[in-house]
């Protein structure tokens, strides 16, 4: 089993849909985890951190379920520029970030 | 003003050759990465160092030698290049080892002939 899983899309949604990713791992000891975004032929950005809480930043919203090891992405009201490699990102042992393949979005007129 | 830089972008070389791959960040960071993302775009860490130390050394052949000589550089040797050696190299950087957000460089796209 991967350490991180992700289903690699792509997503094809239209401008102005709700879409969600999920992301399961495997390590239960795993600390940390993220959201980065990663554009074609670019290096990866952080997106955001996922808290235990969840969390939110403007449309996008995050969760996080230590039972079942698994993390979410939301994007509400989505725009072309959301377009891009959506990375689950989890830090492991010796706080290392292990990343997910990626899940593709791509949002159209 | 770039954060994380890497020469050189792109680096098209023969079967069997050395080359090396520089970073350097201005961040004023402690620890730093190397990054080797394939043709899949799956993303592995291959090195980190935390203040000129090696602290994270996956399984990577030893063609590869990483060497921080402070610790706003991290640079990336390889030896003998191969075929499977072609892929997009990344660096990256973060505040301290424990983990949290990474800054990474452009990448450097590495084709072996």
């Amino acid at each position: 089993r991967k350490e991180v899983e992700q289903d690699p899309g792509p997503f094809n949604v239209p401008e102005g849909a709700t879409v969600a990713f999920n992301c399961t791992y495997s390590n239960s000891a795993s600390q940390s985890f993220f959201w980065y975004r990663q554009d074609c032929r670019k290096e990866p950005k952080l997106l955001m951190s996922v808290y235990s809480s969840g969390n939110e930043d403007g449309r996008f919203t995050a969760q996080l379920n230590r039972a079942s090891q698994y993390i979410s992405l939301l994007i509400r009201d989505s725009k072309l520029s959301d377009s891009a490699t959506y990375l689950c990102v989890v830090t492991g042992t010796a706080s290392k970030l292990t990343f997910g393949t990626g899940t593709r979005l791509q949002v159209t007129l | 003003d770039t954060a994380v830089s890497q020469t050189p972008k792109y680096l098209v070389t023969q079967m069997g050759n050395d080359k090396s791959i520089k970073c350097e960040q201005n961040l004023g960071h402690d620890t730093m990465y190397w990054y080797k993302q394939d043709s899949k775009k799956f993303l592995k860490i291959m090195f980190s160092y935390n203040n000129k130390e090696l602290i994270i050394n996956e399984t990577v052949p030893n063609r590869f030698s990483p060497k921080s000589p402070d610790k706003a550089h991290l640079n990336l040797h390889i030896n003998s290049l191969e075929l499977g050696d072609s892929a997009v190299y990344f660096c990256a950087s973060s505040q301290n080892p424990e983990g949290g957000e990474q800054f990474f460089g452009p990448g450097t796209r590495l084709t072996v002939l």
